[in-house]
């Protein structure tokens, strides 16, 4: 099981702002590392959303967002839209485990 | 622009090994790293470990540490993950992803990824 808590589903009607949460602790998030975002359909690769906890790659909408504080972080879509139907995982450092980890995924729903 | 090509899906038994390749193209190979990262049917990401295309320097997650090598041969900008001993958990997607930002700092993320390659093991 991951260090990284996410909900397991998340979901929305178009146009509806939805978050996602990224639960960590003090040897990951809380200890002041990074975190970034995916999106990812199964059985193709996934993409890059956000990175350093809220920079968008050249070509993600602005309707992407990211946020952190404390041992948490958070990934809004606002305008959701039919395409955003996905799994999300967040990703950082763990400190105890001395190497990266991810979240253990979101689903979102467009209703 | 960046493409990660992966090799072929493989089907192997129990206590074999296998060898994934990723052919980088589109920028210059020895400037990224690269990590490996997988997807067991079901489950979600998870971070198998990376090397350096500068100078071959590897970390790997304990969950598979003294079962996988990770290397690299420059001349071709090819990448590969080497799992031995395979168990019937190790069937997954495993994917090669390009590591962006500082990997020894704890600030290093993944911006672009291969297709993916199936790994079935089969008793």
């Amino acid at each position: 099981q991951s260090v990284l808590t996410q909900p397991p589903s998340v979901s929305g009607a178009p146009g509806q702002r939805v978050t996602i949460s990224c639960t960590g602790s003090s040897s990951n998030i809380g200890a002041g590392y990074d975190v970034h975002w995916y999106h990812h359909l199964p059985g193709t690769a996934p993409k890059l959303l956000i990175y350093g906890n809220n920079n968008r790659p050249s070509g993600v909408p602005d309707r992407f967002s990211g946020s952190k504080s404390g041992t948490s972080a958070s990934l809004a879509i606002t305008g959701l839209q039919a395409e955003d139907e996905a799994d999300y995982y967040c990703q950082s450092y763990d400190s105890s485990l001395s190497g990266y980890v991810f979240g253990t995924g979101t689903k979102v729903t467009v209703l | 622009q960046v493409q990660l090509v992966q090799s072929g899906a493989e089907v192997k038994k129990s206590g074999a090994s296998v060898k994934v390749s990723c052919k980088a193209s589109g920028y210059r190979f020895t400037t990224y790293g690269i990590g490996w990262v997988r997807q067991a049917p079901g489950q979600g990401l998870e971070w198998m470990g990376w090397i350096s295309l500068y100078n071959r320097n590897t970390k790997y997650g304990q969950h598979v540490q003294g079962r996988v090598t990770m290397t690299t041969d420059t001349s071709t900008s090819t990448a590969y993950m080497e799992l031995r001993s395979l168990r019937s958990d190790d069937t997954a997607v495993y994917y090669c992803a390009r590591s962006s930002g500082n990997f020894w700092t704890g600030y290093n993320w993944f911006d672009s990824w291969g297709q993916g390659t199936l790994v079935t093991v089969s008793s």
